[in-house]
């Protein structure tokens, strides 16, 4: 089982959807959740930073994290055709863990297109 | 503008031979960090730094190495015994403690 398990999709959806992409994880010492957004040729655009389980809201965009689960999700209301683009989960054990305690792991990236 | 700057943004490299790529940031950052991007493949680690004058391997270091003479610069050498150079490559970096991680806009390496 991989540490970080992203449906690549492709995932299209028509201007003014709400659009749910998810991650899930296996390894339970994750406790920093992040969303990056990668336009094509482009680097990553880190748009949502959790910390632990729970809700953060910036925006259009809401980040859900579930610990229990092993489970995150990212939502976006009010869809635009801006919003097409790879979307990537990553996530990390963070600075108590020691070693590569600042290593990020990835998903493999959603691909999602709006339609106006 | 605070951020991190890559360079070059396309790099053509003939077998056999090494080349550099550059990472500079001025975000006062004490971690950077280099990822390799496959198509399907997400994003892996090669090598990462905490403070200068030190760094861990990650993930698929083999063919790759890197120095860090000075917090603001964080170079990757891809060397001849990378087999399989090619690849859209990412820096990134961080605050110490903190794994909210930015990336540069990313050097396109293709050897011909």
């Amino acid at each position: 089982q991989k540490e970080v398990e992203q449906d690549p999709g492709p995932l299209s959806v028509p201007e003014g959807a709400i659009v749910s992409l998810n991650c899930t994880y296996s390894n339970s010492a994750f406790q920093y959740f992040m969303w990056y957004r990668q336009y094509s040729r482009k680097g990553p655009e880190l748009l949502m930073y959790t910390y632990s389980s729970g809700n953060k809201e910036d925006g259009r965009f809401t980040a859900q994290v579930d610990k229990s689960s092993k489970y995150i999700s990212l939502f976006i209301r009010d869809s635009q055709p801006s919003d097409s683009a790879t979307y990537l989960c990553a996530m990390s054990a963070g600075q108590n863990s020691g070693g590569s305690n600042y290593k990020l792991t990835f998903g493999k990236g959603t691909l999602l297109t709006v339609n106006p | 503008d605070g951020g991190i700057t890559q360079s070059p943004k396309y790099l053509f490299r003939k077998e056999g031979q090494n080349v550099t790529l550059s990472c500079e940031q001025n975000l006062n950052h004490d971690a950077m960090y280099w990822y390799r991007q496959d198509p399907g493949q997400g994003l892996r680690l090669i090598y990462y730094s905490q403070i200068v004058n030190d760094f861990q391997k990650g993930d698929i270091a083999e063919g790759y190495s890197v120095s860090r003479e000075k917090k603001e610069s964080f170079p990757l050498t891809v060397t001849s015994a990378q087999k399989n150079p090619t690849a859209f490559y990412l820096c990134a970096s961080s605050r110490w403690g903190n794994t909210e991680a930015f990336f540069g806009q990313g050097t396109r390496l293709t050897v011909v």
